[in-house]
């Protein structure tokens, strides 16, 4: 089954540094991966994803992510935080299959964004 | 972009209460999802269905009934509600057409208090 681990639980950052957000995932077979984003107060965002094809994959608001297969990880990435990123970022996998599967959440990683 | 509502979006209620939750969709999504969020485990699929009348289940049923009554409106009951079913609630839609499959619009959540 497939599965999902974001090792950082918190991460703190100053505004114009940059991020990664760090992403493993379980899966046999091709992956789709996703990150979504959770705003305080708010449902979840979707900020990209993978479909197989170029291994960097850009998202909304200078958002970017590179999938590894050989490291089975999906990291997240901003060049320069501003303080409306604050908030939960949430990686998620399924298989890349005609047949319907699960979308699985990794646990989320809280990014706070300080001065 | 997909509207997925949900209600009530707090609810307070006792050990062994009835409730139910309603989520409702107005993009003519075949998929609908009800996950709860906890702290350390992210998002986790309750049931989902993919049409009016279905019901599938997903990895944390326990305690949960769902109903799909018509294309838009997915329902989740919890008919005696315990204090470990203390949790933000959020309903999510989708649209799958064979192996394409599209991203999933969450509401806003329901936080639901047990005592």
């Amino acid at each position: 089954a497939q599965s999902v681990t974001q090792p950082d639980a918190r991460v703190t950052v100053s505004e114009g540094a940059s991020l990664q957000l760090r992403c493993k995932y379980s899966y046999f077979g091709t992956p789709y991966l996703f990150w979504y984003v959770q705003y305080p107060r708010q449902g979840l965002q979707l900020l990209l994803k993978y479909y197989p094809g170029d291994p960097v994959v850009q998202g909304v608001n200078g958002f970017e992510a590179e999938f590894s297969k050989s490291n089975s990880s999906f990291h997240l990435r901003k060049a320069s935080v501003h303080w409306s990123d604050w908030a939960v970022y949430f990686c998620a996998v399924r298989g890349a299959s005609s047949s319907f599967s699960k979308l699985v959440f990794g646990q989320g990683t809280s990014l706070s964004v300080v001065p | 972009e997909a509207a997925v509502t949900q209600s009530p979006r707090n609810k307070v209620t006792v050990t062994g209460g009835n409730v139910t939750l309603s989520c409702r969709q107005t993009n003519s999504h075949n998929y609908m999802y009800w996950y709860r969020q906890d702290t350390g485990h992210g998002l986790r699929l309750i049931h989902y269905s993919y049409g009016a009348g279905n019901l599938q289940i997903g990895d944390v049923p326990d305690g949960y009934k769902a109903t799909r009554t018509t294309q838009e409106d997915f329902f989740l009951l919890l008919e005696l509600a315990s204090p470990s079913q203390t949790s933000l609630y959020f309903c999510a839609s989708s649209d799958w057409t064979g192996g394409n499959y599209a991203e999933q619009f969450f509401g806003p959540g329901t936080r639901l208090t047990v005592l």
